[in-house]
């Protein structure tokens, strides 16, 4: 399977402050990477759809403008969630796929605001 | 009316037993199926996909899909404790980039 990175695997940050995580493909090039979120006892929710040289196509009641994501490379997705709120806290995961059908998962990272 | 369903659990089972899992989906376009392993605290880890009618083994592991049904499930036989974790069915949606929907999971816990 594929190996993706993530950057940093936790973070605390204050509440009003952006907050910026890396996802990076190690082996292969990826046109897209997905970001997914997970609250506790939850199940994961797909944010957005990360292309390569394009805007992301984001799910429905996610906010473009709050969840930024920038493509810019084959290897590298960024998130960065803007004036975070405590209700931001959150467990972030991005996936890439490699060309075939399965999905491979980052470590996450772990986001606490106060 | 949720797109991918899963019992939440816990499922119990003594060590050296089989453990079934099960899932449902909405999504009759559905064409891919996929079952993760997350352990708590954890990022998700595949451990079967399965695309095609029948049964799919690979070591301890069998996925099972049922098209027809829109069921798919996943047997783990000689359960470890090292089982325990939490399993995700996922299903893909029939769009351009191909997403997946994930179930609640199901948490397995194997008892020594």
């Amino acid at each position: 399977g594929a190996v993706v990175s993530q950057h940093p695997s936790w973070v605390i940050c204050k509440s009003g402050t952006s907050v910026k995580i890396e996802c990076r493909s190690l082996d292969f090039q990826a046109t897209t990477m997905f970001w997914y979120r997970q609250f506790p006892k939850q199940s994961l929710m797909l944010m957005a759809t990360s292309n390569e040289g394009s805007k992301a196509t984001y799910e429905q009641g996610v906010e473009k403008d709050k969840f930024l994501i920038n493509h810019a490379s084959l290897t590298l997705s960024t998130l960065t969630v803007t004036s975070a709120h405590p209700e931001d806290s959150s467990f972030y995961i991005c996936t890439t796929r490699t060309g075939g059908r399965e999905q491979y998962f980052g470590p996450g990272t772990r986001l606490t605001v106060t | 009316q949720k797109e991918v369903e899963q019992n939440s659990g816990p499922l119990s089972v003594p060590e050296g037993a089989i453990a079934s899992l099960n899932c449902t989906y909405s999504d009759r376009g559905s064409q891919s199926f996929f079952w993760y392993r997350q352990y708590s605290g954890k990022s998700p880890e595949l451990i079967m996909s399965i695309y095609s009618n029948g049964d799919k083994e690979d070591g301890r592991f069998t996925a099972q899909l049922n098209k027809a049904s829109q069921y798919v499930s996943l047997l783990i036989r000689d359960s470890q404790p090292s089982d325990s974790a939490t399993y995700l069915c996922a299903v893909s949606v029939n769009t351009g980039f191909q997403k997946l929907v994930f179930g609640t999971g199901t948490r397995l816990l194997v008892s020594p």
